[in-house]
């Protein structure tokens, strides 16, 4: 146990569905982080929040919506995905002081869009 | 981006031996941190190395970092069948952490 709860575990959905995905911190870090892990990909960044601001946004489709209602939450909302977004969806959690500090995961959400 | 790369992609041992995996990156770094993977599971952390640094241990794992070569390198010692996982190193720089595609290990019984 990391102290970062994904949930769910496996998801499936259409390309119309809409879903999200949701992650919770326990150890009272700053900043929090969605990652996409594609087979043999090096993992992508795609959103990273800093007190609850979105700092970055890795060019990632609007498709993907992100939210981070306080510190300890954060959320990935899914409309209208493609096949090509099916990978494992990381959360992190981070204290960031003079860098970015040690990264700690969830255990992903595996998405799968048929 | 400043990616790190690990090599090789892949490695199979015997229960026992040591594994060493490397990972070079391309441009200054502040820190370069390992991370294990269990198949289909979120990254654990392992060690991080800041950039003043030559060498770190932590149990069984020994972790150097050469920036003149832009390279660093992790030796797991006496390896499990529980080392069985992906490694990947990162590296951070200016508040941007980037990993690299992982090696693969196999620890065979």
């Amino acid at each position: 146990e990391t102290g970062v709860t994904q949930t769910p575990r496996h998801l499936v959905m259409g390309m119309t569905n809409k879903k999200s995905l949701k992650c919770e911190q326990h150890l009272g870090h700053n900043a929090m982080y969605w990652y996409k892990q594609s087979a043999k990909k090096p993992l992508e960044l795609m959103f990273v929040y800093n007190f609850k601001e979105q700092t970055e946004n890795n060019s990632v489709p609007s498709r993907f919506s992100p939210e981070c209602p306080n510190s300890s939450h954060l959320f990935l909302h899914l409309h209208t995905l493609q096949p090509e977004d099916s990978a494992l969806y990381l959360c992190a959690s981070s204290q960031v002081s003079q860098g970015r500090g040690e990264l700690f995961f969830g255990s992903g959400t595996q998405l799968s869009v048929l | 981006s400043q990616q790190g790369e690990e090599d090789p992609q892949a490695l199979s041992i015997q229960e026992g031996e040591n594994a060493t995996m490397n990972c070079s990156y391309k441009t200054s770094i502040n820190n370069l941190q390992w991370y294990r993977q269990n198949s289909g599971r979120g990254l654990v952390h392992l060690i991080l190395i800041r950039s003043n640094e030559r060498e770190k241990h932590s149990g069984r794992l020994r972790v150097t970092l050469d920036t003149s070569k832009k390279s660093s390198s992790l030796l797991i010692t006496a390896s499990r069948a529980a080392d069985t996982a992906s490694y990947f190193c990162a590296t951070e720089n200016d508040y941007k952490l980037s990993f690299g595609a992982g090696t693969t290990v196999t620890v065979r019984a």
